[in-house]
């Protein structure tokens, strides 16, 4: 069975600090998808990155990148020069095969708080 | 270009009653998926509907029924209502029979209360 695991429940920064969530997921896949989600307290999912496991690049978007470790089943995400507005619920995900669909399995998340 | 759309925004209904749950996808998506997610929980996936059938179903009871329509929109049903289905649930699109690779963007969810 594919799971994901965040072993960080809370996290909290000082604005403009670096800062690094974990993640580890199982799955016997070859090729797969991992994403990270962040939901800020309006609820909404947003999709912050995602990275394709055949591709040994790490994905960069703007402030936030990631340090994807295949061997090691690893996908951590850091965000540099933190802001306010990334006080949020971040959800590690994984995509996977359904015969034909797609689900995401999710994390149980960790809760970032940046403090001004 | 419209993002993913929910309705209604919150819910609250008694035990043993029914609700149903509505979902636009984004402009030029057609497959919809359906999420619960329990309070300090991750989301867990419900089922996904691409061509107007049910392709796929989470660990859920036959309770939980969906339906999606010509112009792609999507409707989760619930009945028999339990205090355990007290969730936020939340519907994402994406694009045609992308696969793998294809990004699940959310709506803003429906909150259900069950009292």
């Amino acid at each position: 069975a594919q799971t994901v695991t965040q072993s960080q429940p809370e996290m909290s920064v000082q604005e403009a600090e670096t800062v690094t969530l974990s993640c580890t997921y199982d799955t016997s896949e070859s090729n797969y998808y991992l994403f990270w989600y962040k939901q800020p307290p309006s609820r909404q999912m947003i999709l912050v990155i995602r990275q394709e496991a055949y591709k040994q690049q790490n994905a960069t978007e703007n402030r936030f990148s990631v340090n994807f470790q295949k061997a090691a089943k690893s996908f951590s995400l850091k965000i540099s020069d933190s802001q306010l507005g990334d006080t949020a619920m971040y959800f590690c995900a994984f995509m996977k095969r359904l015969q034909g669909a797609q689900k995401l399995v999710f994390g149980q998340g960790t809760r970032l708080t940046i403090n001004p | 270009d419209a993002g993913v759309t929910q309705s209604p925004t919150h819910l609250i209904k008694t035990r043993g009653q029914q609700v149903t749950l509505r979902c636009s996808p984004k402009s030029g998506h057609d497959t919809v998926s359906w999420y619960q997610q329990a309070l300090g929980q991750g989301p867990q996936f419900i089922f996904q509907y691409y061509e107007e059938e049910e392709r796929q179903r989470g660990n859920f009871p036959d309770r939980f029924s969906g339906h999606q329509f010509p112009n792609y929109s999507s409707e989760l049903n619930v009945n028999a209502l339990l205090l355990g289905d007290s969730a936020l649930y939340l519907c994402a699109s994406s694009k045609p029979r992308g696969g793998l690779k294809e990004t699940q963007y959310f709506g803003p969810g429906t909150r259900l209360l069950v009292l």
